[in-house]
């Protein structure tokens, strides 16, 4: 089956700082979604980026099909934007299945 | 707007006893809709989906079954609840109409005892 790695495992940063996550996947796919899951456990989508790029506010994303890699930018991080990123990718045609990489855990200081 | 709505929030269960888990979608009709579970840890597996009422499909055996008896409600069951049955179980619909992208419940968080 397809896999889905992601990294760093996990991240601390000061508040301000820039970072990238990075999700490799290992064939080709449908589909590519980044959530971030917040401290109560909510799945918050971020985007949704099967190819090209994306920005919304500080962050942004790049998704290079051809060479099965993802990258989701985040800028001037705050405290809020601390939890898990996860990169999921979607197999199964009209199913729309997700797999899930293992996340990348955030910590940004003040 | 299309929401995700799951109940319980929370359940604390004794092994070997009963589940149930609702999960009902407003504002779309005929949508996919998954179960997964996410364990101690980061991961999020994929239990079953539906793509129209009474299909379900499997991905893993296990513990767990799954039914869809109205096009907007989404249930997870188990006869005998194990320790290993303990996570966090998330429904979620795809837009399939648009795009595949998916969105999720809030999540229920079984404790299994």
């Amino acid at each position: 089956g397809i896999q889905v790695e992601q990294s760093p495992p996990d991240l601390i940063l000061q508040e301000g700082a820039n970072s990238t996550l990075r999700c490799n996947f290992s064939d080709s796919v449908n589909n590519l979604q980044w959530f971030h899951q917040n401290p109560w456990g909510q799945l918050i989508n971020l985007f949704y980026i099967p190819s090209g790029t994306k920005q919304n506010g500080r962050l942004s994303a790049t998704t290079v099909a051809t060479e099965r890699y993802s990258l989701l930018y985040i800028s001037s991080s705050q405290t809020t934007d601390s939890g898990v990123y996860f990169c999921a990718v979607g197999y199964g045609g009209a199913t729309n299945k997700l797999i899930f990489g293992t996340g990348t855990l955030l910590a940004v200081q003040p | 707007s299309q929401t995700i709505h799951q109940w319980p929030a929370t359940l604390v269960q004794p092994v070997g006893s009963p589940l149930s888990l609702e999960c009902t979608v407003e504002g779309t009709s005929n949508p996919n809709l998954y179960w997964y579970r996410q364990a101690a840890g980061r991961g999020l597996q994929l239990l079953f989906y539906s793509v129209g009422i009474g299909q379900i499909s499997s991905e893993v055996p296990q513990n767990l079954s799954a039914s869809r008896p109205q096009d907007r409600q989404f249930i997870l069951s188990s006869k005998k609840l194990l320790l290993s049955d303990s996570g966090f179980y998330l429904c979620a619909r795809a837009q399939t109409e648009v795009t595949g992208e998916l969105f999720f419940g809030e999540g229920s968080r079984l404790t299994v005892l």
